[in-house]
């Protein structure tokens, strides 16, 4: 049983089109973290959200962290197909950043 | 410097082979870690380092070595690998064990044959 579960898994949308991804988990945290990372790249990291209830805005991205601090989306606007990638979210339990399964997003043009 | 640097970005080895993986950042992160990765799942953490100490190891077989000589650098030593091992293995950094964000490195691409 993943600690972190993400959903959906993959994602093949048009360009402009918008998406949600979710990160849930039954456990409480001090924080989340999104990652987006490219094929033959590291993990980038793209937010962490902290307080709960927190919305936070990456140009076209927004992320949320729920108000019981246990689960997070990401909302793509107009996706482009700059934004295809695995995005991950992230969590520390113990000081272990532990990843969830990870959401493959396609967005063709 | 905001970089993570790895190398090599891409090694064969053979079974009976002995190598190393480097990693290295200059951003003064006084702790490192090493990840695995298999294709299309999330990275597993295998190694923490916090102020130059082991400080978990995630019952990773010991055919996988690490050592942090200074708290710049972090290497993972390998010896008789199996094919199974093959994998993308990354290198991060963060300000301190339990921060958040970490940076991390573009991994080694490594094949066992």
């Amino acid at each position: 049983t993943q600690l972190l579960e993400q959903s959906p898994q993959f994602l093949s949308i048009q360009e402009g089109e918008n998406l949600t991804v979710y990160c849930n988990s039954s456990s409480v945290f001090s924080s989340l973290q999104w990652y987006r990372q490219e094929p033959g790249e590291g993990p980038v990291l793209l937010v962490t959200v902290v307080t709960g209830g927190e919305v936070k805005k990456l140009k076209r991205l927004t992320f949320q962290f729920g108000d019981a601090r246990k689960d997070s989306s990401l909302h793509i606007t107009a996706a482009q197909p700059g934004d295809t990638g695995l995005y991950l979210c992230a969590g520390a339990p113990g000081n272990k950043l532990v990843f969830g399964a990870g959401t493959i997003l396609r967005v063709k043009s | 410097d905001t970089e993570v640097t790895q190398t090599p970005k891409h090694l064969v080895m053979g079974m009976t082979n002995k190598k190393s993986l480097k990693c290295e950042q200059h951003m003064g992160h006084r702790a490192m870690y090493w990840y695995k990765q298999k294709a299309k799942k999330p990275p597993e953490l295998m190694f923490v380092y916090s102020y130059e100490k082991l400080s978990i190891n995630e019952s990773v077989p010991s055919r996988f070595s690490p050592e942090c000589p200074n708290s710049s650098l972090l290497n993972l030593h390998l010896h008789a690998l199996q094919p199974e091992d093959s994998a993308l293995y990354l290198c991060a950094s963060s300000q301190d064990w339990g921060a958040q964000g970490y940076t991390f490195g573009s991994g080694t691409r490594l094949t066992v044959v």
